[in-house]
């Protein structure tokens, strides 16, 4: 059974661009939620999709968004890229109902 | 509300010694709770879970970790160090319901293994 794929695995962007990080959950699974991880910051929620409707958003910007499709692929997108947003970004993925998330590899975003 | 509160942010320890590392929860219901583990540049490995069956908790690599409701705590323990375990270890609280489900991690403990 594969794991959380997520891709791209590393990424450089230049401030005030924007960027599309990707996240397919391991299979039968509905629920997809996504987390910053920064040195300052440590690990945050960012929000949590199921069956294509976020349920729970984090204390982030409006820059960052997200979707989900129908077969449970989770996209993440950061609008106007700051300094800041340099993070490694990790998508988790559970069963309806789960006691346990799964984690992917994360995709590490730089921003220079 | 949940939160989590890792008591330690850097803990060091000889190889061969034991490792305790510290995690105190807040939560308005009963938590399920995780300790994963992250090695330099890598993902989270999950180390151990407590969903409200035995309160002592095995994990893998010889970790374990006890819930005490009553301290709200979930400390993680290995009897012997090995260089191997130099990890950042985070304490984590899930929580599931029809309203969605998120983690809430405490800072992170960053285990140091000294030969």
């Amino acid at each position: 059974k594969a794991g959380v794929t997520q891709t791209p695995r590393y990424l450089i962007k230049t401030r005030g661009q924007q960027v599309t990080l990707s996240c397919s959950p391991i299979s039968g699974h509905r629920s997809v939620s996504w987390y910053q991880q920064t040195p300052g910051q440590g690990l945050q929620f960012l929000f949590e999709y199921f069956s294509e409707t976020q349920r729970n958003k984090g204390n982030f910007p409006g820059r960052f968004s997200g979707r989900q499709f129908s077969n449970s692929r989770s996209e993440m997108n950061v609008s106007t890229l700051e300094l800041g947003d340099s993070a490694l970004y990790l998508c988790a993925s559970s069963l309806p109902g789960a006691t346990e998330a799964f984690f992917g590899q994360g995709t590490r975003l730089t921003v220079v | 509300a949940q939160s989590v509160t890792q008591l330690d942010s850097h803990v060091s320890v000889s190889e061969g010694t034991p490792v305790l590392l510290r995690c105190n929860y807040s939560s308005s219901y009963s938590p399920s709770l995780f300790w994963y583990v992250q090695h330099p540049n890598k993902g989270l490995q999950l180390l151990l879970k407590y969903t409200s069956a035995a309160t002592l908790v095995k994990g893998i690599n010889g970790f374990e970790a006890e819930f005490k409701k009553s301290e709200t705590s979930f400390h993680l323990t290995k009897p012997s160090a090995h260089m191997s375990d130099a990890a950042e270890y985070f304490c984590v609280v899930f929580w599931n319901n029809n309203a969605g489900n998120m983690l809430t991690f405490g800072g992170g403990t960053r285990l140091m293994v000294k030969p």
